[in-house]
């Protein structure tokens, strides 16, 4: 049902850089802002990213977005143990009658 | 500090109804829209409804359009979503979130489990 497609995972080892991509269309990534969310084992969705690429307060500067076109990435980088989580990108889109769509989810792993 | 806590959840037999309420505190309620979302076991995020501050417009996701219905008390700092006709494909965790530059904040969630 999510038609924003993310790779099932991604790995790296403490230190290295990760990046996530985020697959969409002109109805959604493609006219929209991006937003990326981080969920920790057990626990609710916190948002990581806003518009794009903004961080809210709080947020380390390693997290950090961007979109080209249709499509988006979040990168990693200093990966650290607690950055093990599940990561989701966001848009809204503007097809039919209008609704958010997430992408498919990417399982983070540290080495 | 802002605190959105779910409450309603539990267990239900297919065509059954539940409500579900989100007790908002910490923030101007009436000023943010507000958005349901829901996580199956071990699957990935669904976005489900989303209203505006004042109630006057709502969107569903395809999947809930015509069974679920949402809607805000303001005065009670207190979002709902009425869900009729259930199913076990709604079987989830149900989070409610504020929306200001994205889901900003996230409740705790409540999970609802469909089945016979």
């Amino acid at each position: 049902q999510s038609v924003l497609t993310q790779p099932p995972s991604a790995s790296g080892t403490p230190g290295q850089r990760v990046t996530i991509s985020c697959s969409g269309s002109s109805s959604n990534i493609g006219s929209n802002y991006v937003y990326w969310y981080q969920q920790l084992p057990g626990t609710a969705p916190k948002l990581l990213i806003y518009r794009n690429n903004q961080r809210p307060s709080g947020v380390p500067d390693r997290f950090s977005g961007s979109k080209s076109g249709t499509s988006a990435s979040l990168a990693i980088s200093g990966l650290r143990s607690e950055d093990e989580a599940d990561y989701y990108c966001a848009a809204w889109d503007d097809s039919l009658s209008g609704r958010e769509v997430f992408g498919t989810g990417t399982k983070v792993t540290v080495l | 500090e802002v605190q959105l806590v779910e409450s309603g959840g539990g267990l239900v037999q297919p065509g059954g109804s539940l409500r579900l309420s989100c007790a908002a505190s910490g923030f101007t309620f009436s000023s943010y829209e507000m958005n349901w979302v829901r996580q199956a076991p071990g699957k990935g995020l669904e976005w489900v409804s989303y209203i505006s501050s004042s109630g006057s417009t709502i969107y569903y996701a395809d999947s809930v359009k015509g069974r679920f219905t949402i809607s805000r008390d303001n005065a009670k700092n207190s979002l709902y979503l009425q869900m009729n006709s259930l199913r076990a494909e709604d079987t989830a965790v149900y989070y409610c979130a504020r929306l200001w530059e994205g889901l900003d904040y996230w409740g705790q969630g409540t999970l609802v489990t469909v089945s016979s």
